[in-house]
Order: C-alpha cells, then structure tokens, then sequence
C-alpha cells in the first residue's frame, strides 16, 4: 500500500550545520510530494512542494529534489539556524486520493 | 482570526463518553480534512468534506466516529463511548479546492489533544 518512510530522529544539529533529512515513498501512479513542517506550539504547515519528477521545491532555505528513480525526495538545508528547530514530515498526493499520507516526522533541534 | 481555528484545545474525558470537537476553516476553503496524530506518528487521514458532504470517509476506524459539515463551514468530530485508544491530537485543515484535484497544500488547525481516560 500507499506509504512514507522518513529518517528517524531527533535529530540535534549545531547551528550553520547541513540538514539532511531523508524521505522515500511507495506510491501508485505519479504522486505530488510534499515537506510539511510543525513549529512548537503551531499547527503544520507547508515548507514546500513538488509536482513531477525532477522538480525542486524550495522555501526558506530548504530544497527537495523528486526522485522519481529512488522513489526519493529528501530535505537539505545549507546551513540551519536555531529557528528551524521544529517536527518536519515528509508527506504525498497519489492519483485521485485527495488525502496526504504523511510519515511519521523527524524532530530537529539546531543549538545555538 | 485568518486561520482553521479548532476547539477544545485540551479535552479530557471518561472512557465510554461522548465528545464533540469543532473546527472552523479558512473563510472560503471549500474542502475540509480531520486527520489523527498519535503520539510520535505523523497524521492519519479520517475524513475528507467538499462542500457539505463527506467525499471521503475511509479513513474512519469504525462507527464510533462521526463527522458532519452541516453549512459547508465549520465541522465538528463526534466520537461516541470514547475507549482510551482514542486519545491522540486531532487536526483538521481546509483547503481551497479547484474541483480539479487538490493541490495538497492544506491549512491546519493546532488541534485538538483529547485524552481518554
């Protein structure tokens, strides 16, 4: 079935550090792709997005490349900052269904 | 204020009881969601309005729950004779849809944490 599989956290970075948080999906068809990001105390919200294969999404700093290849679309960041310390979930859009399935969330804690 | 507002914030009840939450979406957002989030999982879906009805309610776990979405507007959740595995944070979203597919950016609430006790 239907399905997302992201890194397990927390995760605990040094400011300036680089992100990697790694996304794959199992999905029917060709699927939108999403990061969705929950700061404490807020409700989820979009990071960014991407619609085909080969698409970037990007927002904030933060990019993810589709990977229709790997089945893939993992988040990055440069250089993180105490700000970006929040619950980030790797989400999709499969064919008709009109609802996300999302994964289960990495917490990241940038320190100062 | 601009966003999906939902209430209660906390709930905390007896396990056989009957609860209510409510969410107020975005003004003009068309489709409503209420997902489920358990501890350390990320949200399952529940059910999925457009307009007044419910086009999608597959992700119900049983008939105990209950969704309606009477003016196309606000919607409230009903559980009935709540069993302690229910306790988790409800979250509903809105969305403007185009009728030709969802965009998947959805609009969430900061939910609803219901404890059954």
């Amino acid at each position: 079935g239907n399905s997302v599989t992201q890194m397990e956290g927390p995760v605990t970075l040094s400011e300036e550090a680089f992100l990697t948080i790694n996304c794959t999906y199992t999905a029917t068809g060709y699927p939108s792709l999403f990061w969705y990001v929950q700061y404490p105390g807020e409700g989820l919200q979009l990071l960014l997005k991407a619609t085909k294969a080969d698409d970037k999404g990007s927002n904030k700093g933060f990019e993810a490349t589709y990977r229709k290849e790997t089945t893939s679309f993992h988040l990055e960041k440069g250089s993180v900052q105490v700000s970006d310390s929040a619950v980030y979930f790797c989400a999709f859009l499969s064919g008709s269904a009109r609802q996300l399935t999302f994964g289960s969330g990495t917490q990241l804690t940038v320190l100062p | 204020g601009a966003g999906v507002s939902q209430t209660p914030s906390n709930k905390v009840t007896e396990k056989g009881k009957y609860v209510e939450l409510r969410c107020d979406p975005i003004s003009g957002h068309t489709a409503l969601y209420w997902y489920r989030q358990s501890l350390g999982q990320g949200p399952e879906f529940l059910i999925y309005f457009q307009g007044t009805g419910a086009a999608d309610d597959s992700g119900l776990p049983n008939d105990r729950f209950f969704a309606v979405r009477p003016e196309g507007s606000v919607s409230t959740l009903k559980i009935q004779r709540t069993e302690r595995g229910d306790s988790a944070v409800y979250l509903c979203a809105s969305s403007f849809s185009s009728g030709r597919g969802d965009t998947g950016e959805l609009f969430f609430g900061e939910g609803s944490r219901l404890t059954v006790l």
